[in-house]
């Protein structure tokens, strides 16, 4: 099966600097690679997304990198903020069996520093 | 107000006894899903169902069941198998079943706690 390996598990950053958080899969037949970001006490929400067929994708100060033939994807924060603190989960997803298969990284606590 | 919606947010249980957590959505959303999320594992797939009257096993299966008699409703029962059943619960939707690429929505979460 798939699996999908996540670095840093901790992250700290002073407030205005870049953060950036890496994960490699083993399946090549995964082609979805979204970004969920989990605020305290909250629930997981999309952030960003990227298909395999794409190689970056930015909405405003994140962007998302992916290396198809290195199985790894990066999720690149700028100009970090204190509301950008949370855990950050990526995930790589395929159809399989007729439904959506979706296996999850250990997720990266982003401490924000002002 | 659209969405999908768990309870209870906290849920203590003894030793021995099932308990179930609710799942609701009224998103119309095909796909159902349960995860189980403890510190340092990120989520794991407990139970997953395409369409009413249809689920499928995950990757941590044991100790838990489900149910989808309604579109909008997956139940999660944790039974007295499960032997670690302490963790925080999440259920999330997608609006299609089969397609690769589907945004998860999640719900709030129920905490665990075996006493």
């Amino acid at each position: 099966g798939e699996n999908v390996e996540q670095h840093p598990s901790t992250l700290s950053v002073q407030e205005g600097d870049s953060a950036v958080i890496k994960c490699t899969y083993s399946d090549s037949a995964s082609n979805y690679f979204p970004w969920y970001k989990q605020e305290l006490g909250k629930r997981p929400q999309l952030i960003i997304d990227i298909r395999s067929n794409v190689g970056e994708k930015k909405d405003q100060r994140i962007a998302v990198t992916l290396n198809k033939t290195a199985k790894h994807f990066s999720l690149h924060i700028t100009e970090t903020q204190p509301e950008d603190s949370a855990v950050y989960f990526c995930a790589a997803s395929k159809a399989s069996g007729g439904y959506q298969k979706v296996t999850f990284g250990t997720g990266t606590k982003l401490q924000v520093i002002p | 107000d659209g969405g999908i919606t768990q309870s209870p947010k906290y849920l203590f249980r003894k030793e021995g006894q099932n308990v179930t957590l609710s799942c609701e959505q009224n998103l119309n959303h095909d796909a159902m899903y349960w995860y189980r999320q403890d510190p340092g594992q990120g989520l794991r797939l407990i139970y997953y169902s395409q369409i009413v009257n249809d689920f499928q096993k995950g990757d941590i299966a044991e100790g838990y069941s489900v149910s989808r008699e309604k579109k909008e409703s997956f139940p999660l029962t944790v039974t007295s198998a499960q032997k670690n059943p302490t963790a925080f619960y999440l259920c999330a939707s997608s609006r299609l079943a089969g397609v690769f690429d589907n945004e998860q929505f999640f719900g709030p979460g129920t905490r665990l706690t075996v006493l």
